[in-house]
């Protein structure tokens, strides 16, 4: 059964960049996207992008100027960074798999963006 | 991009009524269409993968149709424990996207 364990700064001020990892548990790690998807406090879902095993990654193109997805394979981790916080990036940062849905899931990040 | 139109936003719901939740794509995404669980202060769930495909675990009053364009979500004989907001997502063309959620509450 794959488990996820994630973790990063949670407070953040404008401009700063996000880092957050996810390591993962009890399961392969190759042969699948390991994504990250955020939802902002009461609002819907927004996938951010994805890496594989292999280091090919997939951008969502109104984050991508901005996002770099990595994978540490030798650790079995991804991560991300997000650089150039505002307000607007306050949200919940989920890491999950995607063989075909997103399943299973992190426990979620709360990131907050303040000066 | 695909948007994902789902409706309704909200809906109130007895025990034991029938659910159905729609989700309409801007463009043809043949089953690739997915279907997600989010109790209060939880990640989401997958519930329903390819459309119509359950999931281990996954109460079998809950099921996924459609192809295309229009799918749809039913549970039936809802229980308090489906108060949830359900979400779509398609796989078909990047970008990955996500309906707006359907918030389901229980009467």
């Amino acid at each position: 059964q794959v488990q996820f364990q994630q973790w990063g700064a949670g407070l953040l001020k404008p401009s700063e960049t996000l880092s957050l990892t996810c390591a993962v548990y009890g399961g392969s790690f190759s042969g699948y996207y390991w994504s990250w998807i955020r939802q902002p406090p009461g609002k819907g879902l927004e996938w951010i992008g994805e890496i594989s095993h292999g280091g090919s990654t997939n951008y969502n193109p109104s984050l991508k100027s901005r996002v770099t997805i990595s994978v540490d394979t030798s650790k079995n981790q991804f991560s991300l960074r997000l650089n150039s916080m505002t307000a607007a990036d306050t949200a919940i940062y989920y890491c999950a798999r995607r063989p075909d849905g997103f399943d299973p899931w992190g426990q979620g990040t709360l990131v907050t963006v303040s000066s | 991009e695909i948007v994902l139109t789902q409706s309704p936003d909200f809906q109130s719901v007895t025990p034991k009524e029938k659910v159905t939740i729609t989700c309409r794509a801007s463009q043809p995404i043949y089953n690739k269409l997915h279907w997600y669980q989010q109790k209060p202060d939880q990640s989401p769930k997958l519930l329903i993968k390819y459309a119509s495909q359950s999931l281990p675990g996954v109460p079998s009053r809950f099921s996924g149709s459609g192809y295309g364009t229009d799918f749809t979500l039913t549970i039936n004989s809802l229980e308090a424990e489906d108060a949830a907001t359900y979400y779509c997502h398609q796989s078909s063309l990047l970008p990955l996207t996500f309906g707006g959620g359907t918030k389901v509450e229980i009467k």
